[in-house]
């Protein structure tokens, strides 16, 4: 079945540094691929996304490039901020666009 | 576009009782979804509705769930005979088959159960 992987957390960094989050996935098809993030004591908000093979996402200076060929979809970015400390989770969708599969989520912590 | 709505944000309960809970999508989406998410893991399907059909549920869903979206607009999730084990974050996404699978997250509830 189809499965996402993401690297275990805790990620600790100090502001501006570069970041990092791998995810790797297992589907059958063309998935599309995800990356949400949810905040302290808030619900989970879309950060990124890429539908088909070869795309980037990239929103609020965060990118992540959809690689069919090593079935991974890693964020990254630049200059991380003390605004960026949440849990990040790594997401698929089957071409029917039904249930989202998630990872077990990252958090990431940045001092200032 | 107020974004997807859920209430209540908190219930607690104690073991044994029924608990409803409802969400609103955003108004033009027609597929809506229930998630639940415990403490350090990802968000688990529950299931999914197209307008008013409920066309996939999960193995989690057991007999004491169920789910409703009687007009093809807001849903209710009700759980009896509640558990400590339900104790979890609800939560509810909408997307439009029109635009694509993206899906858009609600603030969950969160359920504590005694």
């Amino acid at each position: 079945g189809n499965s996402v992987t993401q690297m275990e957390g805790p990620v600790t960094l100090s502001e501006e540094a570069f970041l990092t989050i791998n995810c790797t996935y297992t589907a059958t098809g063309y998935p599309s691929l995800f990356w949400y993030v949810q905040y302290p004591g808030e619900g989970l908000q879309l950060l990124l996304k890429a539908t088909k093979a070869d795309d980037k996402g990239s929103n609020k200076g965060f990118e992540a490039t959809y690689r069919k060929e090593t079935t991974s979809f890693h964020l990254e970015k630049g200059s991380v901020q003390v605004s960026d400390s949440a849990v990040y989770f790594c997401a698929l969708s089957d071409q029917a666009g039904t249930a989202l599969i998630f990872g077990k989520g990252t958090t990431l912590s940045v001092s200032s | 576009d107020t974004g997807v709505s859920q209430d209540p944000r908190h219930k607690i309960t104690k073991r044994g009782q029924n608990v409803t809970f409802r969400c609103d999508p955003i108004s033009e989406h027609n597929r809506l979804y229930w998630y639940r998410q415990t403490l350090g893991q990802g968000p688990e399907f529950l299931t999914y509705f197209q307008n008013e059909a409920q066309l996939e549920k999960s193995r989690l869903l057991s007999d004491r769930f169920s789910a409703e979206r009687p007009k093809g607009s807001f849903s209710t999730l009700e759980i009896q005979r509640t558990e400590q084990g339900d104790s979890a974050m609800y939560l509810c996404a909408s997307s439009s088959r029109t635009y694509g699978p993206t899906q858009y997250f609600g603030p969950g509830t969160r359920l504590t159960v005694l």
